[in-house]
């Protein structure tokens, strides 16, 4: 079974600070990887995600990742962060032509104003 | 577009006692799932389903099951609710990956459980 690692459990930073959160994940075939974010109290919601094409993707809210397949990577990145990214980061993985989506442990981010 | 609906948003239970989460979704997708979500342990896949009249287990089925009678819902039960039960649970929807269409899934508001 695959599974997916993230690098850091806890995050703080200033605003303006740039974010970078690692994300690994075991599985050798294809696979779809995804952000999702949950904002305090409220459910998940997709930050961004990759199928196939340019591995360099970008979400909303100005977040991006870069899937590097030969490391098994899809880490996420922000050159600005601002107080409204406090939130819990999960890094998602789907083999494709598999059902089940596998999570990491998540990062939680805050960001002091 | 209501997207997927769970109920209720807030459970206590006592040990022992049964319940059903509700979760229902308006988008056609063929693929729902149930996780639950732990301080430091991410989201674990509980029971899926692909399809109507369709299941399995995920990760930590142990204590929970599931059923899939149409398309738009997908109840879970918990059997005997021990305090281990205590969590966040989330359903999702998405389409078949086989499909090649959208994977992307699509999250409920979540049920916070207290089992005491």
């Amino acid at each position: 079974a695959q599974s997916v690692s993230q690098h850091n459990h806890h995050v703080i930073l200033s605003e303006a600070a740039s974010l970078e959160l690692g994300c690994n994940y075991s599985y050798g075939g294809t696979v779809n990887l995804f952000w999702y974010v949950q904002y305090p109290g409220q459910h998940l919601q997709l930050l961004l995600k990759y199928f196939s094409g340019d591995p360099l993707v970008k979400g909303i809210k100005g977040f991006e990742a870069e899937f590097i397949k030969s490391k098994f990577s899809f880490n996420l990145r922000k050159p600005s962060v601002q107080w409204s990214d406090t939130a819990e980061y999960f890094c998602a993985v789907i083999p494709f032509n598999d059902y089940k989506l596998s999570f990491g442990a998540g990062t939680t981010v805050t960001v002091r104003a | 577009n209501a997207g997927v609906t769970q109920t209720p948003k807030f459970q206590v239970l006592k040990t022992g006692q049964s319940m059903t989460l509700q979760c229902a979704q308006d988008m056609n997708h063929e693929y729902m799932s149930w996780y639950r979500q732990d301080p430091g342990m991410g989201l674990r896949l509980i029971h899926y389903s692909v399809g109507a009249g369709i299941t399995d287990q995920g990760e930590v089925p142990n204590g929970y099951n599931v059923s899939r009678s149409t398309t738009e819902d997908f109840p879970l039960r918990l059997l005997s609710a021990a305090p281990s039960q205590t969590s966040v649970y989330f359903c999702a929807s998405s389409y078949s990956p086989s499909t090649r269409a959208n994977t992307e899934a699509f999250f409920g508001q979540g049920t916070r459980l207290t089992v005491v």
